[in-house]
């Protein structure tokens, strides 16, 4: 499978611990993206990557959550003393920009549910 | 701010009874629009990019369409396999203070077909 891989897919913790997750981006691509998408709503942009630099946070991106991209490669979003708010599908993103094309394909997210 | 509404939120179609979705966008100059499709738990599948107003991409019997305000997708003769979410996102040519590659999303039409 060449597609965005996304791990676990499934983290049920308590409040107040830290949860960390992976995405896997599709190999060739450049770009990473991060999304948080709660029930009944589209996903909602929280930060991006070119290679392994972070170019964006969203305002949504509190001090509790952080991203890295080590090398360029797969990238990890930490969220640190969850809070039930957090509760939502973490979905990540990729794409390789090709002059003014810039489709991002989706990995099958994570379901962070906090107790 | 970039703002992307789509009617209706839900919808429910006989098998074979073509309809429409819609999606009106507000963006400061657009770089492309997309559409995705989304199953229960999934993350997003995507289907089009779109680009400038007068432009149509088929596949299937999903058929999208662009005007300078609005995007409409077309649903000809629809099966029971093509109940699922469908999502618009616009990614704009211009965002102060921001990327131009994130997507900003609706929240979705979700589109019920019975046999």
């Amino acid at each position: 499978d060449t597609g965005v891989s996304q791990n676990p897919r499934h983290k049920i913790t308590k409040r107040g611990q830290n949860v960390t997750f992976r995405c896997d981006p599709i190999s060739e691509h450049n770009r990473l993206y991060w999304y948080r998408q709660t029930l009944g709503q589209g996903p909602e942009f929280l930060t991006y990557f070119q290679n392994e630099a972070q170019l964006e946070k969203s305002r949504l991106l509190s001090d509790r959550f952080s991203a890295e991209r080590p090398k360029g490669s797969f990238s990890t979003l930490e969220i640190q003393r969850t809070e039930q708010g957090d509760s939502a599908m973490y979905l990540c993103a990729s794409s390789l920009r090709q002059g003014a094309i810039d489709e991002q394909y989706f990995g099958p997210g994570t379901r962070l549910t906090v107790t | 701010e970039d703002q992307v509404t789509q009617s209706p939120e839900a919808l429910r179609l006989q098998e074979g009874e073509s309809s429409s979705l819609n999606c009106s966008y507000t963006v400061s100059g657009l770089r492309g629009l997309f559409w995705y499709r989304q199953d229960p738990g999934k993350g997003p599948e995507f289907l089009f990019t779109l680009y400038s107003a007068g432009e149509e991409k088929e596949k299937e019997r999903l058929k999208a369409t662009l005007t300078k305000k609005e995007s409409f997708l077309h649903i000809t003769a629809p099966k029971p396999e093509d109940s699922a979410t469908y999502l618009c996102a616009v990614q704009a040519l211009y965002n102060s203070g921001g990327s131009n590659y994130k997507l900003t999303f609706g929240k979705g039409t979700l589109l019920t077909v019975n046999p």
